[in-house]
């Protein structure tokens, strides 16, 4: 079964410009977050959507920051205009909410690089 | 506020020799405890969930305990192998994880 697919891997960009991530859940799972990852920190979330509905976007910053998930399956994050301090691993994972067990499989994530 | 805290926050230990790493948690109505491997520039990989005090749950060198405030992950006879950040999180009761900042552990030949 394949797992959670991301790209791109690695982003450099000048700050200013705008990015996307692109997501690919594992097939059946209704359940989609993004996370952040900043060096040396534990993950942190972004965004959550039960099917195509966002249901936790509460430390989403609104004002550079914007996500959607077409059809409940695929998701791409936006940043733009992208500031230094958003350098950083963003993290999708998904999960069942059939199988109930909580447990979130996550994909390898993209590091972007803001210069 | 939901809180995980994991120490120490980085371990170097020598094969074969044991140690624990400790997660205090203040999660509000928490829906779980979870433990997550992360190897460099890999997402984290699920290990254990334990729902209530006095649960255990084991996987070849490691054993996961919990508490009403910790839990603890035991880590026996490490081989080189183990070496990799171990995340600590509770599952709030909004249905996500709240993550600790990691352990990163070091096991030497």
């Amino acid at each position: 079964e394949a797992g959670v697919v991301q790209s791109p891997r690695y982003k450099i960009i000048e700050k200013k410009q705008p990015v996307a991530f692109w997501c690919n859940p594992i097939s059946g799972h209704n359940t989609l977050y993004w996370y952040r990852q900043n060096l040396g920190q534990g993950p942190e979330l972004l965004i959550r959507y039960e099917n195509e509905e966002a249901v936790d976007d509460s430390q989403l910053p609104k004002d550079r920051f914007s996500a959607e998930r077409l059809k409940g399956v695929d998701s791409t994050l936006k940043i733009q205009p992208a500031e230094l301090g958003d350098s950083a691993v963003y993290l999708c994972a998904s999960s069942s909410y059939l199988e109930n067990t909580g447990e979130l499989f996550f994909g390898e994530g993209s590091r972007l690089t803001v210069l | 506020e939901d809180q995980v805290t994991q120490s120490p926050e980085a371990l170097r230990l020598q094969e074969g020799e044991s140690s624990s790493l400790n997660c205090s948690y203040t999660v509000s109505g928490l829906r779980g405890l979870f433990w997550y491997r992360q190897d460099p520039g890999k997402g984290p990989e699920f290990l254990f969930t334990l729902y209530s005090a006095g649960e255990e749950k084991e996987k070849e060198r490691l054993k996961a305990t919990l508490t009403k405030k910790e839990s603890f992950l035991h880590i026996t006879a490490p081989k080189p192998e183990d070496s990799a950040t171990y995340l600590c999180a509770g599952g709030g009761s909004q249905g996500n994880l709240i993550f600790g900042k990691g352990t990163k552990l070091s096991v030497k030949p």
